[in-house]
């Protein structure tokens, strides 16, 4: 009963280098999607998917790249990383009956940039 | 860009209170969605409303949404310090592409002392 699975969870980086978060997913969603979460700013929407192959970009998607090579997973790749970065990244999966949305977030990764 | 406000940022009350958390919107959503966070997880869906005016009950938790469906409310009644959490509204556009792009609010922490 896995849901949305996040790694790694914790993360300290130097200015400038490079990482990839990693997103799997075992519901069978097309939709996926990945967040940013700063203090005071609620969620804020990076980069999403609506299926394998087909991605695009959020609210705030400078500075990140994603792929979906397959339904189950959604990395992000942070090119070279900020420390306007920091923050917690949280990983969504959506499933749709309808009008009705109901997401499922992973733990979240909790990204310091030094 | 769709924009929500939500309100109070912070509530601190004691419990056997009353409260009332208000997400507001000029853009008409298909659907609205209230999250609650604990520390160190993912937000996690509580109720989804989609039909202007519509009123849905969760125990002690009334949400509303808004004629226009612009806005919605949670409502807690006789609060418990186990409702103690961050509460998030999202909103969902799910015209043509939209899948999986949810708007959040600055979220509401509530605390509940004993």
């Amino acid at each position: 009963n896995a849901g949305v699975t996040q790694t790694p969870k914790f993360q300290v980086l130097k200015t400038g280098q490079s990482m990839t978060l990693q997103c799997a997913q075992d519901m069978n969603h097309e939709y996926m999607s990945w967040y940013r979460q700063d203090p005071g700013m609620g969620l804020r929407l990076i980069h999403y998917s609506v299926g394998a192959g087909i991605t695009d970009q959020g609210e705030v998607p400078n500075g990140y790249n994603v792929s979906r090579s397959t339904t189950e997973d959604f990395p992000l790749r942070l090119l070279s990383a900020a420390p306007s970065q920091t923050s917690v990244y949280f990983c969504a999966s959506s499933s749709y009956r309808g009008r009705e949305t109901e997401a499922f977030f992973g733990q979240g990764t909790r990204l310091t940039v030094v | 860009t769709q924009l929500l406000e939500q309100s109070p940022q912070f509530l601190s009350i004691q419990e056997g209170e009353n409260l009332t958390v208000y997400c507001n919107s000029s853009s008409v959503f298909s659907s609205l969605q209230w999250y609650r966070q604990e520390p160190g997880e993912g937000p996690v869906l509580l109720v989804t409303v989609v039909t202007g005016g519509e009123v849905k009950k969760l125990k002690r938790l009334t949400f509303q949404f808004g004629d226009a469906r612009k806005d919605s409310s949670l409502h807690i009644t006789a609060a418990q310090p186990g409702d103690t959490g961050l509460y998030l509204c999202a909103g969902d556009d799910a015209g043509g592409t939209s899948y999986g792009k949810l708007t959040f609010g600055q979220g509401t922490i509530l605390t509940v002392h004993p």
